[in-house]
């Protein structure tokens, strides 16, 4: 079955370290999404890709880059870790159209101390 | 871009219906109005979607305003592994704001009582 999958689920991190957290797809989607989940914020968008060599900023991408090279693929990368960035992410993939399902992966938590 | 509202918790018991509301007065033609579910400690999933006729599918239903300008999520007896966070959400061509119309708000949380 296709499935999408984030990894590691938790990380714990120095403040100023670079971290990569990664997302793996088997849905054969083009579009691709990352989102931070905090408490009182809900779901927040950081950054997408809607296919190879794209890449899009979202509501919150200070300190966070993607780069797409494949299809299944599309890590986050934090350039300099900081504790504001201690929450948990979300990858999430579609097939652009509006009339079907997105699928989430499970999370990954990051603590940044 | 289109928003929804819904209201910020309910409360039902378990094995009995729910109705969750979601109110989308800009709603375009174009617009699928989206439902997700998030578990606790888990990603987002998808529940259901329409876009003018009444949906049912395994896990809920959807009941659409003739004007959709507003929806109703029904779970029809709901159990403990329901209580989530419930999000209504339009996708549509000109969602706007990139990534798909994929535009979450706080959603409902849904508390069932045993």
């Amino acid at each position: 079955d296709a499935e999408i999958t984030q990894s590691p689920r938790h990380k714990i991190t120095e403040t100023g370290r670079q971290v990569t957290l990664a997302c793996h797809q088997t849905w054969n989607h083009n579009n691709m999404f990352w989102y931070r989940q905090d408490l009182g914020h809900g779901l927040r968008l950081i950054h997408y890709s809607y296919g190879v060599q794209d890449t899009n900023k979202g509501e919150v991408s200070d300190g966070y880059s993607v780069s797409r090279s494949n299809t299944e693929d599309l890590p986050l990368t934090l350039e300099s870790a900081a504790s504001s960035q201690t929450s948990v992410y979300f990858c999430a993939s579609s097939d652009g159209r509006v009339n079907t399902e997105a699928f989430f992966g499970q999370g990954t938590r990051l603590t940044v101390v | 871009d289109a928003k929804t509202t819904q209201p910020n918790s309910m409360e039902s018991n378990e094995e009995e219906p729910v109705h969750l509301p979601c109110n989308h007065s800009t709603i375009s033609g174009t617009d699928y109005i989206h439902w997700y579910r998030q578990l606790p400690s888990q990603g987002p999933e998808y529940v259901i979607h329409g876009l003018t006729s009444n949906v049912n599918n395994r896990m809920a239903s959807l009941a659409i305003a003739e004007d959709r300008k507003s929806s109703t999520l029904i779970l029809h007896r709901a159990t403990l592994r329901d209580a989530a966070v419930y999000y209504c959400i339009l996708r549509g061509p000109y969602s706007g704001g990139g990534a798909d119309g994929l535009t979450f708000g706080k959603g409902t949380h849904l508390i069932i009582q045993p």
